[in-house]
């Protein structure tokens, strides 16, 4: 079944610990983007990617990294330096930067 | 910096009457995505509007793209409860534009009730 695969669906953290969202998909698409989502807005571009080894910050990148070494995985760490990490986040590929994206099922991490 | 409005935010209505949301935006696009969102889910993708003049028609919903307007429209026809849900319009602005500059507006929440 083609796809992306977000996990876990649901995460806790404590204040001050790093935590890695996991994002992987099977489309063979070159881009990938993490998104954020707060109550009540729209999405939000953390971090994108056009291609293995490479990637760009988006609108609010502070307090979060990626990695993208393999062309189906593009992690996201949200580190103890996000000072409101409670959040619905999104991952989504697409072909390449000017194609349409489709989008993981996403994360919800609490911070408690 | 490109702006993304919609409006209304919240949207009550009753099954069978016909409504449209909007989608402002403030610089020049011609790539304009309308996507779905049920609570607690991913966002599905609804329509892909690429061109003035756009339309594209599934089921009950049918969106339209004016370029010139800086506009987008998705009409509802007589709504059902199946309707229900957060639509969101996104843009890519034409200057320097790319996915990774995909702007998102706020979303409509949409009810509709019996």
């Amino acid at each position: 079944d083609g796809g992306i695969t977000q996990s876990p669906k649901y995460l806790f953290r404590k204040e001050g610990q790093n935590v890695t969202l996991s994002c992987e998909q099977n489309l063979n698409h070159d881009a990938m983007y993490w998104y954020r989502q707060d109550p009540g807005q729209g999405l939000r571009l953390i971090y994108y990617s056009q291609i293995v080894n490479d990637f760009q910050k988006g609108d609010i990148a502070e307090g979060y990294s990626v990695s993208r070494e393999k062309k189906e995985s593009f992690p996201l760490t949200v580190t103890s330096a996000q000072k409101n990490p409670t959040a619905f986040y999104l991952c989504a590929s697409s072909q390449n930067l000017n194609t349409e994206a489709f989008f993981g099922q996403g994360t919800r991490l609490t911070v408690v | 910096e490109l702006k993304v409005e919609q409006n209304p935010l919240f949207l009550s209505m009753q099954e069978g009457k016909n409504y449209t949301i909007y989608c402002n935006y403030s610089t020049t696009s011609d790539r304009l995505y309308w996507y779905r969102q049920d609570p607690g889910k991913s966002l599905e993708s609804l329509f892909v509007l690429l061109s003035n003049g756009a339309v594209k028609q599934e089921g009950r919903l049918m969106a339209s793209l004016d370029t010139k307007a800086r506009l987008s429209t998705l009409h509802i026809t007589a709504a059902v409860h199946d309707l229900s849900a957060t639509y969101f319009c996104a843009v890519v602005p034409n200057y320097g534009g790319s996915q990774g500059n995909l702007i998102f507006g706020k979303g409509t929440k949409l009810s509709v009730k019996p």
